[in-house]
């Protein structure tokens, strides 16, 4: 059974500091990761992606991932209270179906202000 | 922008009621999934479809079936809705790459079975 793990939280961070969410995956062949944040009663919302080694930037926005050790991140730097939600790691189903993912049960994120 | 429609926000339906659920994506994606959420147990996949009329059973398709007469619409059918089937229910989309690309969410159906 192929899984995505992720540390449940809450993680409570205050305004203004780095936030740090990280997410383990199981099958080698995974080509593809995704980080979506959910609020409270709304669908998740893609805020970034990644597939080479590596960091990617995306304003305050950072993912980082290390496929040997089949490790990925998203840091949230200068954390705000509006950040405040669930962070679902997801990486691509390989030899499964075609565009399907698999969902970590996400991060909680508490940005006090 | 990709737009994921779901019929409704909110339902309430009694136990052994026959439930639909739509949903609608405007950007010709060849995939949709209908997943469930509950808390501590993330979002669970219940059916997908890669095609017209084709349909594969995800992780707990049990109590469910679906229907996918039109490339745009993927409906999720409580054939007789239980109370274990209160839940939210998200839709979502996607394009056939094997590698893995974005899913694109619907508003989710909040449904109570009462």
């Amino acid at each position: 059974q192929k899984e995505v793990e992720q540390n449940s939280g809450p993680l409570s961070v205050p305004e203004g500091a780095i936030a740090s969410l990280n997410c383990t995956y199981s099958d080698r062949g995974s080509q593809s990761f995704f980080w979506y944040r959910q609020y409270s009663g709304k669908s998740p919302e893609l805020i970034m992606f990644i597939y080479s080694n590596g960091d990617k930037e995306d304003g305050r926005f950072t993912a980082q991932l290390n496929k040997a050790s089949q490790y990925v991140s998203l840091l949230i730097r200068d954390s705000q209270p509006s950040d405040s939600a669930t962070y679902l790691c997801a990486v691509n189903n390989y030899g499964g179906s075609q565009g399907n993912l698999i969902f970590g049960k996400g991060t909680k994120l508490s940005v006090k202000p | 922008d990709v737009k994921v429609t779901q019929s409704s926000r909110y339902l309430v339906k009694r136990t052994g009621e026959k439930v639909f659920l739509e949903c609608v994506q405007d950007m010709d994606h060849e995939n949709m999934f209908w997943y469930r959420q509950d808390p501590g147990l993330g979002l669970r996949l219940i059916y997908f479809s890669y095609d017209v009329k084709m349909k594969e059973k995800g992780d707990i398709p049990e109590g469910y079936s679906v229907s996918r007469e039109k490339k745009e619409r993927f409906s999720l059918i409580l054939e007789s809705a239980s109370t274990n089937q209160t839940s939210m229910y998200l839709c979502a989309s996607t394009l056939p790459y094997t590698g893995g690309t974005e899913a694109f969410f619907g508003q989710g159906t909040r449904l109570t079975v009462v």
